[in-house]
């Protein structure tokens, strides 16, 4: 039961170039989380952003939600080498709060 | 440091044995999950516990089996009737409910690998 998917599946920029990825999802949210995984290592939380809000910023994160559209998208700022990962978002399936993950936007930082 | 443990890190199975994969967590959080991710896919919930001694099916449960004897742990085993376990399974915690939402914190994951 798919139901926040990411796009682009993958990303390749320069350091210091922003990185856009956008989530899309089906059904009715009150919130949505991006999480990161470096290769090969469990999934780190790194942003949560609730249905009342439209724009939430965490250092060199962005991240937007517009439930009309249905959609959300991380923006990484200023990239380094060290943010090549996967990013995932992941919303509450139905009306509980398990968490279901898209396949994820696997971002390449080069140096 | 508060964190969660999986073990062993990476397993190798014949086919046909039932394997079993540790999770143990130090954050007194109440809800524990299972997760499975396949290369290239996202993650998909087998099992996950909100309380001692409950545990509900998730989308993917066939051929898994899963105990929460301790509010700390949640091992699950690979059952041989799983038809293809080759995988990385991620456990995960979470204080359900916690903030209005349900944030999870990860293990570094088990690689199972059926020869």
């Amino acid at each position: 039961s798919q139901q926040g998917e990411e796009d682009p599946q993958a990303l390749s920029i320069q350091e210091g170039e922003n990185a856009t990825m956008n989530c899309s999802y089906k059904t009715s949210i009150n919130n949505l989380q991006w999480y990161r995984q470096n290769s090969g290592r469990g999934l780190v939380h790194l942003i949560l952003i609730r249905s009342n809000e439209r724009e939430k910023h965490s250092g060199r994160l962005r991240v937007t939600l517009d439930t009309s559209k249905k959609s959300s998208s991380l923006l990484i700022t200023a990239s380094r080498a060290a943010d090549t990962a996967s990013y995932f978002c992941a919303t509450p399936q139905g009306g509980s709060e398990k968490l279901v993950f898209g396949k994820g936007t696997k971002l390449t930082v080069n140096p | 440091d508060g964190g969660i443990t999986q073990s062993p890190k990476y397993l190798f199975r014949k086919e046909g044995q039932n394997v079993t994969l540790s999770c143990e967590q130090n954050l007194n959080h109440d809800a524990m999950y299972w997760y499975r991710q396949d290369p290239g896919q996202g993650l998909r919930l087998i099992y996950y516990s909100q309380i001692v001694n409950d545990f509900q099916k998730g989308d993917i449960a066939e051929g898994y089996s899963v105990s929460r004897e301790k509010k700390e742990s949640f091992p699950l085993t690979v059952t041989s009737a799983q038809k293809n376990p080759t995988a990385f399974y991620l456990c995960a915690s979470s204080t359900w409910g916690a903030s209005g939402a349900n944030v999870l914190t990860f293990g570094a994951g088990s690689r199972l690998t059926v020869l």
